[in-house]
């Protein structure tokens, strides 16, 4: 199974940063990683697919780049509706499997 | 617009089995693979399991093989989850979720709100 590995775990930043999230595959996915956010008591919401393809609706400060086994999000002037967990997920083989998780916190 | 709502968690004993329902609306369920993916208390997402569009072709977690069972009901636009030899670290959310069309296909676009299963003595 592919192990995905996201850093770091927590991130603090205030209103305004940007900041970046980091998900490392263990073996090749080519662009096939979506990234998603959680907000607490929520469902997932879809960001990111085919690693920078934003989806519909999602803001522009919202970015993903990389391919292979190593990719970023990057999130620019953070907004308080921003702070919330987002996960990577890599969709190239079954078992689909998630990174851990980068719970981005208010400083 | 897209409706997924999960049904039939609860508080069951281990080694005991239950049965998730997904009730799908606002698309053309035949369409779309679907899948299932969980959530432990306080933890991280998990991907349980998944379908194609027809039902043909199932995946599961190693977690999971040999215990859950996805299946779909497409004249009722209904998933479903048949947990076996349940366990306490079972326990979790459990999300239905439809992919994406053809550019999105393999993502998890729309999801449900969760249903809670319990393992627990």
């Amino acid at each position: 199974d592919i192990q995905m590995t996201q850093s770091p775990s927590t991130l603090s930043a205030s209103v305004g940063d940007r900041v970046t999230i980091t998900c490392r595959a263990s073996q090749s996915i080519s662009r096939w990683l979506a990234w998603y956010q959680q907000k607490a008591g929520k469902a997932p919401k879809l960001l990111i697919y085919k690693a920078s393809s934003l989806e519909s609706g999602v803001p522009s400060r919202f970015s993903g780049s990389g391919s292979g086994t190593e990719f970023t999000l990057t999130i620019n002037s953070l907004q308080p509706d921003d702070f919330a967990t987002y996960y990577c997920q890599q969709y190239n083989n079954y078992p689909n499997t998630f990174g851990q998780g980068t719970k981005l916190e208010i400083k | 617009q897209v409706q997924l709502v999960e049904s039939g968690g609860g508080v069951v004993q281990p080694g005991r089995s239950l049965r998730l329902s997904c009730a799908a609306s606002g698309f053309p369920f035949s369409s779309f693979a679907m899948h299932w993916v969980r959530q432990a208390p306080g933890k991280g997402l998990e991907w349980v399991a998944g379908t194609s569009y027809d039902g043909s072709t199932k995946y599961y977690a190693d977690s999971v093989k040999g215990r859950f069972t996805i299946s779909r009901d497409n004249s009722k636009s209904t998933l479903f989850l048949q947990m076996n030899g349940l366990r306490p670290e079972d326990t979790a959310i459990f999300f239905c979720a439809r992919e994406g069309t053809a550019t999105t296909a393999g993502t998890l676009c729309y999801w449900g709100q969760g249903t809670l299963v319990t393992v627990s003595s």
